[in-house]
């Protein structure tokens, strides 16, 4: 599956970290999601960028900063993290925004020591 | 904004037994209603989806039903084999702004052989 990939797979930051996470999709879709899984709140929508604008932004603190040069790469760069922002961080695209398919990549599983 | 619950949040069946798990949203103009399953380590993928102006779709095993006057939708798995055992995600889309997917907090399903 390489739809949707995200690099990298695993990493490890501490709180006071700059880091970034990377998504780039090969399907021609033109709308692209961050979204957030931890266990206590399954799959929580984080951003969504629809033709490179971003269109939501779901109350994400400032230490999570998206970008989105071109509709096939995504990105989400981190700033001085908690604790509890551990979690698996998964990138979606899809054709548009709205009610269609979203293809998720494989995650980004993040630790905050 | 829009609310789904879903329930139940774990579910254990037999091999050969049906599976149903239901959903609630709070949108009233909320269209789309997929369903996503999440294999142990990977991505969520669509099963299946259904927009409102269908009552039911079947693909095979699975069949999702929709009843908009009460704003419920339910996915139906029948003759369940162990390889059905994953985290089922149901959605809603909300009809205004960016039409941003809304997830239930997830079943996870167990099919004992």
């Amino acid at each position: 599956e390489t739809g949707v990939t995200q690099t990298p797979r695993h990493l490890v930051m501490g709180m006071t970290n700059k880091k970034s996470l990377k998504c780039e999709q090969h399907l021609g879709h033109n709308a692209m999601y961050w979204y957030k899984q931890s266990a206590k709140k399954p799959l929580e929508l984080m951003f969504v960028y629809n033709f490179k604008e971003q269109t939501e932004n779901n109350s994400v603190p400032s230490r999570f900063s998206p970008e989105c040069p071109n509709s096939s790469h995504l990105f989400l760069h981190l700033h001085t993290l908690q604790p509890e922002d551990s979690a698996l961080y998964l990138c979606a695209s899809s054709q548009e925004s709205g009610s269609y398919e979203q293809y998720f990549g494989p995650g980004t599983r993040l630790t905050v020591t | 904004g829009e609310n789904v619950e879903q329930h139940p949040s774990t579910l254990s069946v037999q091999e050969g037994d049906s599976a149903v798990i239901k959903c609630t949203y709070s949108d009233s103009a909320s269209n789309y209603f997929p369903w996503y399953k999440q294999e142990l380590g990977k991505r969520p993928q669509l099963i299946i989806d259904i927009r409102s102006n269908v009552g039911e779709k079947k693909d095979q095993r699975i069949a999702v039903t929709l009843n908009k006057t009460a704003k419920h939708f339910s996915l139906h798995i029948t003759e369940t084999q162990p390889e059905d055992s994953a985290v089922y995600f149901c959605a809603a889309s909300e009809e205004a702004g960016s039409y941003q997917l809304t997830f239930g907090k997830g079943t996870k399903l167990s099919v004992i052989p």
